[in-house]
């Protein structure tokens, strides 16, 4: 166990409508990155947040939005849904960016688009 | 682009013998090196970070990094049917935040 939560386990969604995705990070850690990972493949970065504040970016259209509260959790928002968003969705903790370079995942949300 | 390379397998040994993972990378600048173990259905779960040229071991766990090759490799040792699973490998570099770039991950598979 990591200490990182994530919520829900599952998701049910169509095409065409909008998602909440939601991260607890670990005691300690001020940083969330979050994942996208398509069935057989490696996780791919969607962007990361430290303090609040967009801390990094990866290939991903600008409907992958983020939040990070004062507590360190953390929301990813996506609208317009498209078939190809079904992926299992990962947070991962860490500390400082500066400080520490290991991330630690949470559990994951599946996400299925019809 | 940074690309991150890893034979996708199955990877087959028998229960005992030494598993040995690979993965190579296009970026020179790529400083950290991590391995993670994901089983069918769950979280990535890290098992490995290594840092310098060399060799790191943990457990039945050795973690293999050369920069001069772009390689890092990862040796269990004692094969068990409990060690099955995918392993993925991510590298990170310094100017680039933290963020990790993924291989596609070897499958193991342990055999009684």
């Amino acid at each position: 166990e990591t200490g990182v939560t994530q919520s829900p386990t599952h998701l049910i969604k169509t095409r065409g409508q909008q998602v909440t995705l939601r991260c607890s990070s670990q005691s300690g850690h001020n940083t969330v990155s979050w994942y996208q990972q398509a069935l057989g493949q490696g996780p791919q970065f969607i962007f990361q947040y430290y303090r609040e504040e967009e801390n990094g970016r990866g290939n991903f259209p600008p409907r992958f939005s983020g939040l990070q509260f004062p507590n360190y959790s953390s929301e990813l928002n996506v609208n317009a849904l498209e078939l190809d968003d079904s992926a299992l969705y990962l947070c991962a903790s860490s500390l400082d960016p500066s400080a520490s370079y290991e991330q630690y995942f949470g559990p994951g949300t599946r996400l299925t688009v019809t | 682009q940074k690309e991150v390379e890893q034979n996708s397998g199955p990877l087959s040994v028998p229960e005992g013998a030494i598993a040995s993972l690979n993965c190579t990378y296009s970026d020179r600048v790529s400083q950290s090196f991590f391995w993670y173990r994901q089983y069918s259905g769950k979280s990535p779960e890290l098992i490995m970070s290594i840092y310098s040229n060399g060799d790191k071991e943990d457990g039945r766990f050795t973690a293999q990094l050369n920069k001069a090759s772009q390689y890092v490799s990862l040796l269990i040792r004692d094969s068990q049917p409990s060690d099955s699973a995918t392993y993925l490998c991510a590298v990170r570099e310094d100017n680039a935040g933290n963020m990790l770039t993924f291989g596609g991950g070897t499958r193991l598979m342990v055999k009684p």
